[in-house]
């Protein structure tokens, strides 16, 4: 079945360090991606999405590239803050049936100042 | 525009009890998806449901079960509580297609003692 595996966690940067969350993932054909951020307490949030390869999905300063040939949807942003300490996961959008999403495990990104 | 609505945002409940779960997507959105998140996971896919027919469920027990109103709007009913069934239970809504995301609600917290 379709699967996505995530970088382990926690990490934890300084604030404005350059980060990079691993994400790699197992599909038939060509699913759509996304990266969703959960705050404490809170739902998950789209943070970025791309819907085929070599699309790049941005939002807020984060970057991720869909690329098909090492079948990977990285998560990069070039400087962090204190405030985009959340909880990651890398999703996939199955593309037969109910098109659930399927997620990684996730990644706790802590920034201390 | 409200976006999508849970109620109640949490609940403690004995096992062996009933509970049902209420969600109301985003006003045009005709999908509604349920899914669990246990403490320290990525979350699970339970069911989805459009234009009141069931269109997909996941590796879940009988004792789950759905449904969609005209309204669109849905329920996540769970008999027969057990402790294992403690978590973060979220809605998303989207469009007929989930390559474009989904937009989830904030979750309903349950607690089964």
């Amino acid at each position: 079945g379709n699967s996505v595996t995530q970088m382990e966690g926690p990490v934890t940067l300084s604030e404005e360090a350059f980060l990079t969350i691993n994400c790699t993932y197992t599909a038939t054909g060509y699913p759509s991606l996304f990266w969703y951020v959960q705050y404490p307490g809170e739902g998950l949030q789209l943070l970025l999405k791309a819907t085929k390869a070599d699309d790049k999905g941005s939002n807020k300063g984060f970057e991720a590239t869909y690329r098909k040939e090492t079948t990977s949807f990285h998560l990069e942003k070039g400087s962090v803050q204190v405030s985009d300490s959340a909880v990651y996961f890398c999703a996939l959008s199955e593309i037969q049936g109910a098109q659930k999403l399927v997620f990684g495990q996730g990644t706790r990104l802590t920034i201390n100042p | 525009d409200a976006g999508v609505t849970q109620s109640p945002t949490h609940l403690i409940k004995t096992r062996g009890q009933q509970v049902t779960l209420r969600c109301s997507p985003i006003s045009g959105h005709k999908s509604v998806s349920w899914y669990q998140q246990v403490l320290g996971q990525g979350p699970q896919f339970i069911f989805q449901y459009y234009e009141k027919e069931e269109r997909g469920r996941g590796n879940f027990p009988d004792r789950f079960s759905a449904r969609q109103f005209p309204n669109y709007s849905s329920e996540l009913n769970v008999n027969a509580l057990l402790l294992g069934d403690s978590a973060l239970y979220l809605c998303a809504s989207s469009l007929w297609t989930g390559e474009y995301g989904y937009t989830f609600g904030s979750g309903t917290r349950l607690t089964v003692v």
